[in-house]
């Protein structure tokens, strides 16, 4: 059973691109959780989702940042129009039940 | 919101040494978890705790859980170099059991040899 997957592992953009980040579960994983962790720093929660269903998206800014878990397809995060303060480690992670978490080797983005 | 705390944020020891860390959390938590990130790696879980003042040993690891269920600890004894790493205390707000982990922003814990 292969981990959760996340591609790309590295992104650099410059500001003001868009950035696509993808994070396919575990197989029968149905929860789906974004994580933001900056260097030496912790992991600070985004948002929740579903198959199809964003739970809780308390995390997320307002602007620039969306999410989704479609029916079928990996989940992504998007981040549009980005400036260097998203350069971070992006950190997927799946669950079965919503218990223990499993996550990603995350995607790093750096802005230049 | 809920806000989850840790302390230390870094500790060094000497390898043989024990190692504790602990967690606060400014609400009631459903469940705590416990991660470790290596150097450059990503977080792996290590043990949920549910009930009130539960107690769990991994090898020389143990955890416990407050009796409130606002705090918990991870205690190592006799550190070993491949201990390596940081520690992140993740809670759940009371009354659920899936949904928003709430981390707390780790200890580092370095190991001499």
């Amino acid at each position: 059973n292969a981990g959760v997957m996340q591609n790309p592992r590295h992104l650099v953009r410059r500001r003001g691109q868009e950035a696509r980040l993808r994070c396919s579960p575990m197989k029968g994983h149905s929860h789906v959780y974004w994580y933001r962790q900056l260097p030496e720093e912790g992991l600070k929660f985004m948002v929740y989702l579903q198959k199809e269903n964003i739970i809780d998206e308390s995390g997320m800014p307002k602007e620039r940042f969306s999410a989704e878990f479609p029916k079928e397809g990996p989940s992504i995060l998007r981040i549009q129009q980005v400036v260097r303060g998203d350069s971070a480690a992006y950190f997927c992670a799946s669950s079965i039940d919503g218990g223990e978490l499993f996550f990603g080797e995350g995607s790093r983005l750096t802005v230049l | 919101g809920q806000q989850v705390m840790q302390i230390p944020q870094y500790q060094h020891v000497q390898e043989g040494e024990d190692f504790t860390t602990y967690c606060n959390s400014s609400t009631t938590l459903s469940n705590i978890q416990w991660y470790k990130q290596r150097p450059g790696g990503h977080p792996v879980f290590l043990i949920q705790l549910v009930k009130s003042g539960e107690v769990k040993k991994q090898k020389r690891l143990t955890f416990q859980f407050g009796e409130a269920k606002k705090n918990s600890s991870l205690h190592i004894t006799a550190t070993q170099t491949t201990d390596v790493g940081t520690y992140f205390c993740a809670g759940r707000a009371g009354g659920t059991s899936y949904g928003k982990l709430t981390f707390g922003q780790g200890t580092i814990l370095t190991v001499h040899p």
